[in-house]
């Protein structure tokens, strides 16, 4: 079945750093690929999407480009701030009831 | 915003009764889902609608049952609750927007334990 695989955290980085979560995906077809992020307490958040290749999401500073060929997602961001730390999810969704598909999440944490 | 309201936001139960969750939307999405979060695990799909009495198991789908017998309604029900569903315990629906496709936004978490 379908499945995704983010980089395993937790992730601590200072300020202004440069942030990479890896992630990649086995899929039949082509699916719509997602970033989530959950910050403490809270629900999860739609942080940027994509829905076929080379298609860029972004948002918030964040980005992940659709890669076909690598079968990867991976979400970056140039500078991070210390209210960047939450939990982030990259997850699929294919077919009529775009049920979604999860990594197992990775903790990022950014000291001041 | 998605309208998205889950009730009760936290709860405590003993192990063997049985409890509900609801999840209450206000803008006549037609999928809804209810998902667990645990730790290690991210979110796993318990059970999902796809309209008024149409329901589907998901990935973790044992001592859980649903129901939708309105559109803005989707309860999930543990019959006997057990120590292994404590979890958080999440809806969504599938909102499409434009010409971007369907994207599922997330209720705010139900958070309940069983002891």
């Amino acid at each position: 079945g379908d499945s995704v695989t983010q980089m395993e955290g937790p992730v601590t980085l200072s300020e202004e750093a440069f942030l990479t979560i890896n992630c990649t995906y086995t899929a039949t077809g082509y699916p719509s690929l997602f970033w989530y992020v959950q910050y403490p307490g809270e629900g999860l958040q739609l942080l940027l999407k994509a829905t076929k290749a080379d298609d860029k999401g972004s948002n918030k500073g964040f980005e992940a480009t659709y890669r076909k060929e690598t079968t990867s997602f991976h979400l970056e961001k140039g500078s991070v701030q210390v209210s960047d730390s939450a939990v982030y999810f990259c997850a699929l969704s294919q077919g009529g009831s775009e049920k979604l598909v999860f990594g197992k999440g990775t903790k990022l944490t950014v000291n001041p | 915003d998605a309208g998205i309201t889950q009730s009760p936001r936290h709860k405590v139960t003993e192990t063997g009764t049985p409890v509900t969750l609801r999840c209450h939307q206000t803008e006549n999405h037609r999928y809804m889902y209810w998902y667990r979060q645990d730790p290690g695990h991210g979110l796993r799909l318990i059970h999902y609608s796809y309209g008024v009495k149409d329901t589907d198991k998901g990935e973790v789908s044992d001592g859980y049952s649903v129901s939708r017998s309105k559109t803005e309604d989707f309860l999930l029900t543990l019959e006997s609750a057990t120590s292994s569903q404590t979890s958080v315990y999440f809806c969504a629906i599938s909102y499409r927007q434009g010409d971007s496709g369907n994207t599922i936004y997330f209720g705010e978490g139900s958070w309940l334990t069983v002891v």
